[in-house]
C-alpha cells in the first residue's frame, strides 16, 4: 500500500517568515494530494489539493507544488500569522478510491513565533 | 449548513467492552468515511460507507466495524476493546460519493480511552 513521510515534525518560524513542509510518497500510482489543517480540539479542515496534472497550485498566502518523478509535494506558506499555528497533514490517495483511502503522513506541528 | 457530527465526543471504556460512536454527515452528503488518529501511527483509514454499503476498507482487525442508515448517518463499533484502541475517532464526509479525491469534511471526533 502507500506509504506517505512527512516533514519536519516540528517547525517554528517568526510571524511574518515562511514555512515549508515537505512529503514524500511510495506509490506511483497516486494522483491526488490533499493538505489538512488540525486545530486543537477540532477535526483536520482540507486547506487545499492538487492532482497529479499540474504542479502547482495557489491559494492566497497558501500553495503547493508536487514533483511526480521524484514523488515529493510542499506546502508552502507566505507571511505566516499566529493564526497559522495547527498541526499539518499531508495525503495522497489514488483518484476513484481504493482500498487505503486517503493515507496520511505523520502531521507538522507548525509553530509561529509572534 | 451544519458541519459533521459526532456523539459521544468523550468516552471512556474498560478493556474487553463493546463501544458504538455516531457520525451525522453534512445534510446532503452520501459518503461517510472513518479515521483512527494516535500519536504514534497518526491518522489510518477505517472504512467508507455510501449507500448503505461498505466500499472501501483499510487494514483493521475485524472487531472494527460499520453501518450506515438510509440518512446517510453512520455508527462504527468496536467490539472486545483493547488499551491501543484508545484514540480520536473521526468521521469525514464527502457530497457526491468518490472519495478520496472529492473534498472530505472531517466532523471533531471522538476520544475514546479504554482503561
Amino acid at each position: 500500500g502507500e506509504n506517505v513521510e512527512q516533514h519536519p515534525s516540528t517547525l517554528s518560524v517568526q510571524e511574518g517568515d515562511s514555512a515549508v513542509i515537505k512529503c514524500t510518497y511510495s506509490d506511483s500510482a497516486s494522483n491526488y494530494f490533499p493538505w489538512y489543517k488540525q486545530e486543537l480540539g477540532k477535526g483536520p479542515q482540507l486547506i487545499i489539493d492538487i492532482r497529479s496534472n499540474v504542479g502547482e497550485k495557489k491559494d492566497q498566502r497558501i500553495a503547493v507544488t508536487l514533483n511526480k518523478t521524484a514523488k515529493h509535494f510542499s506546502l508552502h506558506i507566505t507571511e505566516t500569522q499566529p493564526e497559522d499555528s495547527a498541526v499539518y497533514f499531508c495525503a495522497a490517495a489514488l483518484e476513484g478510491g481504493g482500498a487505503d483511502g486517503l493515507t496520511f503522513g505523520k502531521g507538522t506541528h507548525l509553530i509561529i513565533q509572534p | 449548513k451544519a458541519g459533521v457530527t459526532q456523539t459521544p465526543r468523550y468516552l471512556i471504556k474498560t478493556r474487553g467492552q463493546q463501544v458504538t460512536l455516531s457520525c451525522s454527515p453534512i445534510s446532503g452528503h452520501r459518503s461517510v468515511s472513518w479515521y483512527q488518529q494516535t500519536p504514534g501511527q497518526g491518522l489510518q483509514f477505517l472504512f467508507e460507507y455510501f449507500s448503505e454499503t461498505q466500499r472501501n476498507k483499510g487494514n483493521f482487525p475485524g472487531r472494527f466495524s460499520g453501518r450506515q442508515f438510509s440518512n446517510s448517518r453512520s455508527e462504527m463499533n468496536v467490539s472486545t476493546l483493547e488499551l491501543g484502541d484508545s484514540a480520536l475517532y473521526l468521521c469525514a464526509s464527502s457530497p457526491g460519493g468518490r472519495p478520496p479525491e472529492e473534498t472530505q469534511y472531517f466532523g471533531p471526533g471522538t476520544r475514546l480511552l479504554v482503561l
